[in-house]
């Protein structure tokens, strides 16, 4: 089946440490997204990539790195820059209309 | 500055009866607007779209409205069951979003509906 896999569910971190999560998506979708969700606010773009080898910042960029070399692939670095880390996380994919499509979303907090 | 909003945090629905979530926007430049349906802990998923050019967009159950010159997009759902309780996100996108960059959505801060039996 074709979907966006995102992995882990769960990720906890210690603080000073980078975490990585992980975005795959089977759909041949050239662009993808991270968006985080805090409690009582809306998706808020980290990063975005319209093709391989390119990315953009999002409105929150700061504390984050990401990578695109493959097409299928989009990790996302949450770096001991980010001063507050625990979140909802959301990998998205789009073909390139307007239309974005989820994954299941990876919860990351900081103990 | 919020581009997207979505002023009713909650809305409460009796089964059977019509859900509105409404949706606010300033930026004229938007002209595609998407509505997504969130669960706990799940990623949103589409639900219906509608573009600049039309005013009513419907699919089954679902009807956006969309009132340009108010800058204003609603949700209708008729008839409601327990099963749409759930987050509703209303999201633009358009030319100037994002640099420019098609695809990019601006969503707003969520409604949670709750439809009870």
């Amino acid at each position: 089946d074709g979907g966006i896999t995102q992995s882990p569910k769960y990720l906890f971190r210690k603080e000073g440490q980078n975490v990585t999560l992980s975005c795959e998506q089977n759909l041949n979708h050239d662009a993808m997204y991270w968006y985080r969700q805090d409690p009582g606010q809306g998706l808020r773009l980290i990063y975005y990539s319209q093709i391989v080898n390119d990315f953009q910042k999002g409105d929150i960029a700061e504390g984050y790195s990401v990578s695109r070399e493959k097409k299928e692939s989009f990790p996302l670095t949450v770096t001991s820059a980010q001063k507050n880390p625990t979140a909802f996380y959301l990998c998205a994919s789009s073909i390139g209309g307007n239309t974005i499509y989820f994954g299941e979303g990876s919860w990351l907090t900081v103990v | 500055d919020q581009q997207v909003k979505q002023n009713s945090p909650s809305l409460s629905v009796q089964e059977g009866r019509i859900s509105i979530l409404n949706c606010d926007y300033t930026n004229s430049m938007f002209d595609y607007f998407l509505w997504y349906k969130k669960y706990p802990a799940e990623g949103p998923t589409f639900l219906i779209s509608i573009s600049s050019i039309k005013d009513k967009n419907e699919d089954g159950r679902f009807t956006v409205f969309l009132n340009k010159s108010a800058k204003h997009l609603s949700l209708h759902i008729v008839p409601s069951q327990p099963g749409d309780s759930a987050v509703y996100f209303c999201a633009a996108s358009g030319r100037s979003t994002y640099g420019g960059s098609q695809g990019n959505l601006i969503f707003g801060k969520g409604t949670k509906l709750s439809v009870k039996p």
